[in-house]
């Protein structure tokens, strides 16, 4: 059965830095692309970041490009995102999806996790 | 980037009624859509994929159709578990879009 768990939210100031991980299981990880989405109070769904099963290709939002940065260690099986210069634009949930298709980067989201709310805030 | 509009953005509807949800590409995106629910607090759950694709374990009354640039969620007759809100999803390009949400209320 896949899992996916976020962790690493929380409160942070305007320019700060956070680290997400999304710890995977119950799939080979190294198969599979794994995304960043997130969802503001209230809103619609963002997609944030991608990278490939090898890790060795990434996309961004432009909203994200250039102060996030999406990476994993398939010897962990774990996905992170590291943000930098938080902006209060940047507060939501931030889910990491899974897509249904092995090494796939092009896909629709068939697992999702809980979920880790970020919250940028003075 | 490809933009996906959604209409309605928000629906009214009794249980037993059936309602279409309209997703409009800005560019032709082939059959590279997708369809979620999601209820206030949950995770976004998958409907539909490759645009007509019926996700395993989701109730038959839940359909789509459309290719190119026009792509339509139909729900044949409403339960009152499907009152919820609606994204359509493209993936056949990067950045990967979402619709802005249809919101569907019991009337």
């Amino acid at each position: 059965q896949v899992h996916l768990v976020e962790s690493g939210g929380g409160v942070v100031q305007p320019g700060g830095s956070l680290r997400l991980s999304c710890e995977a299981s119950g799939f080979t990880f190294s198969f599979y692309a794994i995304h960043w989405v997130r969802q503001a109070p209230g809103q619609g769904l963002e997609w944030v970041a991608f990278i490939r099963s090898d890790g060795t290709d990434e996309y961004y939002a432009d909203s994200v490009r250039g102060r996030f940065t999406i990476s994993r260690d398939n010897s962990k099986n774990t996905l992170y995102l590291q943000m930098t210069s938080l902006r209060t634009e940047d507060t939501a949930v931030y889910f990491c999806a899974k897509v249904p298709r092995v090494y796939r980067g092009y896909d629709w989201f068939h697992h999702w996790g809980q979920g880790t709310l970020v919250t940028v805030s003075s | 980037a490809t933009q996906l509009t959604q209409s309605p953005s928000s629906l009214s509807a009794s249980v037993g009624d059936g309602v279409t949800i309209t997703c409009r590409a800005s560019q032709d995106i082939s059959s590279a859509l997708a369809w979620y629910q999601q209820i206030p607090g949950t995770l976004p759950n998958l409907l539909i994929y490759e645009a007509s694709s019926l996700e395993s374990g989701v109730p038959s009354r839940f359909s789509g159709s459309g290719s190119g640039t026009d792509f339509t969620l139909t729900i044949s007759s409403l339960q009152p578990e499907d009152f919820a809100t609606y994204y359509c999803q493209q993936f056949k390009t990067f950045p990967i879009t979402f619709g802005q949400g249809t919101r569907l209320e019991i009337k």
